[in-house]
């Protein structure tokens, strides 16, 4: 249980171009899921909490108007890098909690890898 | 702003050796905490988590928390090559966040 899967894998895209990412929990409902990035030898930095019918909680620094995430379902959440720049190149992973998790267990999907040219 | 540290590495250890790993973290009220596993390239995976002083063992996994302290470890008996990996100590905030450390990376050598 508690597979959470990610689509693309890998997406290459121009400067400029807006990218979407899907993030979707397998075998559970997920009310909350996490977007998280992580850059070359850094870790993990969480950018926002999705939440599903309401709207994301972004961490301070984070433009929501770049990054914008929808949770319309109880198994999707979607990450849209709006105007993509390669500076936003990096490795996009969420993570979802399983209602079962008593103490915020979060299991990550496969990751995104976001390459701008 | 809560913390969680971690030796970088590389800490390399013989195959079957067991590998210690340290974290410390800032939040004196931190409760939960996990361990994940990160190969390179790939996405981390959940391995132990941890939620009272003591120990716990799953495996050839025994995580340690020690509260007064403020330091959770993880300890792998038998170490495989197959082990060699980036290792996450995460502190589970309470506000259904986790904060990584920036992890460990695991050499272990046939």
């Amino acid at each position: 249980g508690a597979v959470v899967s990610q689509h693309p894998s890998w997406v290459i895209c121009k400067s400029g171009t807006s990218v979407k990412i899907e993030c979707r929990s397998l075998d559970f409902q997920a009310t909350t899921m996490f977007w998280y990035r992580q850059f070359p030898k850094q870790s993990l930095m969480l950018m926002a909490t999705s939440n599903e019918g309401s709207k994301a909680t972004y961490e301070q620094g984070v433009e929501k108007d770049k990054f914008l995430i929808n949770h319309a379902s109880l198994t999707l959440s979607t990450l849209t890098v709006t105007s993509a720049h390669p500076e936003d190149s990096s490795f996009y992973i969420c993570s979802a909690r399983p209602p079962e998790a008593t103490y915020n267990e979060q299991f990550f999907g496969p990751g995104t890898r976001l390459t701008v040219l | 702003q809560k913390e969680v540290e971690q030796n970088s590495g590389p800490l390399s250890v013989p195959e079957g050796a067991i590998a210690s790993l340290n974290c410390t973290y800032s939040d004196r009220g931190s409760q939960s905490f996990f361990w994940y596993r990160q190969y390179s390239g790939k996405s981390p995976e959940l391995i132990m988590s941890i939620y009272s002083n003591g120990d716990k063992e799953d495996g050839r996994f025994t995580a340690q928390l020690n509260k007064a302290s403020q330091y959770v470890s993880l300890l792998i008996r038998d170490s495989q090559p197959s082990d060699s990996a980036t290792y996450l100590c995460a502190d589970n905030t309470g506000f259904q966040k986790l904060v990584f450390g920036t992890g460990t990376r695991l050499l272990v050598s046939p």
